[in-house]
């Protein structure tokens, strides 16, 4: 109930192309769902991020679209670069700004843009 | 923006001592901190959350008497592996919300901690 399923788990993306991060939830208590972008031997920095009140969030390059119903939502990196050769994790956790809340991660997705 | 720091970045150390890891909010206070454990090219996977001046709530699976959480201040958690072997190696993450009225409530990260025990 807790899980997070990412996909897929690696990606190679064409520099000036879109990459797409797939990410599916079951438990529809979830209330908060960030994406993180982990470079290797570093910890994961927010990304962006979406709750189940908006479909569509907008951040520059960077794009999450969210589907209630589906219980699905993904990243889109437009114009990708080799600079966001990453691994993305989705998450989603349970009582926004209750102080309390705990992440639920995904998989991962080791994506990596060639010139 | 906020920063979380983690102490030491990296730590090699023999199979049976002890090894602590600190945890600091830079510009915030924090009175929850989250500790979590990442193996190589897997998910970061939560073992504790950590209570400023209480005890720490445990994951399923997580032996509190080996992976001892402290959390004396409002800007520091510190992790000690106690007596460690070759299977706790792996890459110790901490994350801190900052609630403050500047704040977001995001959830910020340390740079990790890779703990290497021989």
């Amino acid at each position: 109930q807790q899980q997070v399923k990412q996909s897929p788990q690696s990606l190679i993306v064409q520099k000036g192309g879109i990459s797409i991060i797939n990410c599916a939830y079951e438990n529809t208590a979830f209330d908060y769902f960030p994406w993180y972008q982990q470079f290797p031997g570093k910890g994961p920095a927010l990304l962006i991020a979406i709750r189940p009140d908006v479909s569509e969030k907008k951040e520059g390059r960077f794009t999450i679209s969210f589907n209630k119903s589906a219980k699905q939502f993904s990243l889109h990196i437009m114009d990708s670069q080799p600079g966001d050769s990453a691994t993305y994790f989705c998450a989603a956790s349970i009582g926004f700004r209750t102080g309390n809340e705990k992440l639920t991660f995904g998989t991962g997705t080791r994506l990596t843009i060639i010139p | 923006g906020a920063v979380v720091s983690q102490h030491p970045s990296w730590v090699i150390c023999k199979s049976g001592t002890s090894v602590k890891i600190e945890c600091r909010s830079l510009d915030f206070q924090a009175t929850t901190m989250f500790w979590y454990r990442q193996f190589p090219k897997q998910s970061l996977m939560l073992m504790a959350t950590s209570n400023e001046g209480s005890k720490a709530t445990y994951e399923q699976g997580v032996e509190k008497d080996k992976f001892l959480i402290n959390h004396a201040s409002l800007t520091l958690s510190t992790l000690t592996v106690t007596s460690a072997h070759p299977e706790d190696s792996s890459f110790y993450i901490c994350s801190a919300r900052d609630y403050s009225g500047r704040g977001t409530g995001e959830l910020f990260f340390g740079e990790g901690s890779r703990l290497t025990v021989l």
